[in-house]
């Protein structure tokens, strides 16, 4: 158990467009969701802690209004990323955390790839 | 401020030979330690975790890790390599007094494996 989708996979759209990325906890429910941004040979950087029904909390840096997230349910987080640009192009991955679960284990999604041309 | 550093960004063993990979975490309790794994273009794998239960934790794959609080260390190893062990490792911290809330990772290291 302990699966998180993520879609789309890979996604190349042009400048100035917006681009939606979902992550979904397959067989379990997720209050707390985590985006992370990765870059070619580097490690992951938190972008945004995300809480079902209520604002998600930015890291330092982060620029809110680019990155709208949205965690409308127990199994559902959304990252928009608005007015793309080739800066923003990258690998994307969510997590969740179980419900309830104090470990402090996140289980990952496989990641979306974002190419802004 | 909780930090993870792993020392060496490339760790090539040949087939056969042990795997040790070493991280060391600054952190002013003991926290939950992780240790991921991640094949090329994809998401994150928890490998191992240390929540302050055994010292030596098994994980999965036949790795195992130590919690050495005398050297803020939880160094990852493998008796014998395996050529599918070749992928890029993450060591991984979180603050139990906040149940394991946010995750600080580190800056990865990669594993390579000879033939």
């Amino acid at each position: 158990g302990a699966v998180v989708s993520q879609h789309p996979s890979r996604v190349i759209c042009k400048s100035g467009t917006s681009v939606k990325i979902e992550c979904r906890s397959l067989d379990f429910q997720a209050t707390t969701m985590f985006w992370y941004r990765q870059f070619p040979k580097q490690s992951l950087m938190l972008m945004a802690t995300s809480n079902e029904g209520s604002k998600a909390t930015y890291e330092q840096g982060v620029e809110k209004d680019k990155f709208l997230i949205n965690h409308a349910s127990l199994t559902l987080s959304t990252l928009t990323v608005t007015s793309a640009h080739p800066e923003d192009s990258s690998f994307y991955i969510c997590s969740a955390r179980k419900t309830g679960d104090l470990g402090g284990e996140q289980y990952f999604g496989p990641g979306t790839r974002l190419t802004v041309t | 401020a909780q930090s993870v550093t792993q020392l060496g960004s490339h760790v090539s063993v040949s087939e056969g030979a042990l795997v040790l990979l070493r991280c060391n975490y600054s952190s002013s309790v003991p926290p939950y330690l992780f240790w991921y794994v991640q094949y090329p273009n994809q998401g994150l794998q928890l490998l191992l975790k240390y929540t302050s239960a055994a010292t030596l934790v098994k994980g999965i794959n036949g790795f195992e890790a130590e919690f050495k609080k005398s050297e803020t260390s939880f160094h990852l190893t493998k008796p014998s390599a395996h050529m599918s062990d070749a992928a890029e490792y993450f060591c991984a911290v979180s603050d139990p007094n906040t149940g394991g809330f946010k995750t600080i990772f580190g800056a990865g290291t990669r594993l390579f494996v000879k033939a």
